[in-house]
């Protein structure tokens, strides 16, 4: 099975700022990999797919990079609606893993 | 707009059966594959099971292989996960999800509000 990281676990951040949250694949899957952003008591939204690409809808203050098996999302200009729990998942093969999510707080 | 509403949660006790339902709506269902996703409280998403759009197709978490059994029902719009012997680790919210293709096999783009299971005597 393939195991997904990410880093950190939790991130403490103001509005305005930017963050990064990497995320880690122990194998190669290509640009197999999505991103979610999941709020108490909510569904998981997709934000991204293939890496880098957009879902419909979702802000362009959303980026995602790829290098290797290391991902990458990015955050510019932090605004309040943005604190929540992010995951990322890979579906290059299964079992589809997600990773253990990063926690996204208010400083 | 993609709607998916889940039904079927509740409190069982170990080792019985439930039945969990997904209605879609808002897209053309047959073309899609489909997934279920749970999440324990206060833990992080784990991927279930996924099922292709003709329902030929059926992929498992070893943790649920031989207990957990995906299927769908194209006429009626409706995805469904029987669950058996249940166990404790079960107990944990479930989404239906829509896959971005119709195989079941890319990501999971729309989600439902999801359903909680409840393991317990």
């Amino acid at each position: 099975d393939i195991q997904m990281t990410q880093s950190p676990s939790s991130l403490s951040a103001s509005v305005g700022d930017r963050v990064t949250i990497t995320c880690r694949a122990s194998q190669g899957i290509s640009t197999y990999l999505a991103w979610f952003q999941q709020k108490p008591g909510k569904a998981p939204k997709p934000l991204m797919y293939a890496a880098s690409v957009l879902q419909s809808g979702v802000p362009s203050k959303f980026s995602g990079s790829r290098s290797g098996t290391d991902f990458t999302l990015t955050i510019s200009s932090l605004q309040p609606e943005d604190f929540a729990t992010y995951y990322c998942q890979q579906y290059h093969s299964v079992p589809f893993t997600f990773g253990p999510g990063t926690r996204l707080d208010m400083k | 707009q993609v709607q998916l509403v889940e039904s079927g949660g509740g409190v069982v006790q170990p080792g019985r059966a439930l039945r969990l339902s997904c209605v879609a709506s808002g897209f053309s269902f047959s073309d899609y594959g489909m997934h279920w996703v749970r999440q324990a409280p206060g833990e992080g998403l784990e991927w279930v099971t996924s099922v292709s759009h003709d329902g030929r197709n059926k992929f498992y978490a070893d943790s649920v292989k031989g207990r957990l059994t995906i299927s769908r029902d194209n006429p009626k719009n409706t995805l469904y996960l029987q669950m058996s012997n249940l166990r404790a680790e079960d107990t944990a919210t479930y989404y239906c999800a829509r896959d971005q293709a119709n195989t079941g096999g890319y990501y999971p783009d729309s989600w439902g509000q999801g359903t909680l299971v409840t393991v317990s005597s």
